[in-house]
């Protein structure tokens, strides 16, 4: 079964209309986070926002906010007043293990392309 | 600060060369990972190191494929025998135990022709 699932293979959205990505995740761990990373067309991994399991508020950074539904298992990347500028690859990725001890897996991905 | 760094950028070679890609974490950072990025398979985790000690590397596709962390400002991967299959985008990430965000280099655009 697939950790992480992005349902959402492309998305169109025109500029200055808010974004919501989705991103399910599957885990047994009390203890775990969410990531979501952007990646351009030059092909950077962009580290945008992270989400612990055990934080009450829903994160937010800048234009990014990330939409925390725990009982569903859910991680929704929503990206407000979307700009040309946020057309990219967008990942939804978990850590299970608190501390850093192991590595992130990730969805297969969104890609978002913002129309003027 | 400096970021995550790798090299080469671009790599072109003919399969059955051998192939040593190079990473340079974040100062400071005491985890390293090595991704694997293609179309087909998406992002998968390699082997990750911490404090220089290789943790995981159930993700290692074959023999083939060695990684090295020497010291904690140097990390290699090394695909000896290259074959067509391995061309991808790898890459590399650090972090602290204690901080909750995964950098990554710009990585390294493999093709094995």
């Amino acid at each position: 079964a697939q950790k992480i699932t992005q349902t959402q293979p492309g998305m169109f959205v025109q500029e200055k209309e808010a974004v919501t990505l989705d991103c399910t995740y599957d885990t047994s761990d009390q203890s775990y986070g969410l990531f979501w990373y952007k990646q351009p067309s030059s092909g950077e991994m962009i580290f945008l926002i992270y989400q612990g399991s055990y934080d009450e508020q829903n994160a937010t950074e800048g234009r990014y906010s990330l939409n925390f539904q725990k009982a569903r298992k859910s991680a929704n990347l929503v990206i407000s007043a979307s700009q040309l500028g946020d057309s990219a690859m967008y990942f939804c990725a978990m850590r299970e293990a608190g501390g850093g001890a192991d590595g992130l897996t990730f969805g297969k991905g969104t890609h978002l392309i913002i129309q003027p | 600060d400096a970021g995550v760094i790798q090299s080469p950028r671009h790599e072109v070679t003919e399969m059955g060369q051998e192939v040593t890609l190079r990473c340079k974490p974040i100062s400071g950072h005491d985890y390293l990972f090595w991704y694997r990025q293609t179309m087909m398979r998406g992002l998968e985790l390699l082997i990750y190191f911490n404090n220089n000690v290789p943790i995981d590397d159930s993700g290692m596709p074959e023999d083939r494929f060695s990684a090295k962390m020497p010291n904690a400002s140097f990390s290699t991967l090394k695909i000896q025998p290259s074959e067509p299959r391995d061309s991808a985008v790898y890459f590399c990430a650090s972090n602290l135990a204690d901080r909750n965000t995964i950098y990554f280099g710009e990585g390294s655009w493999l093709t094995v022709v």
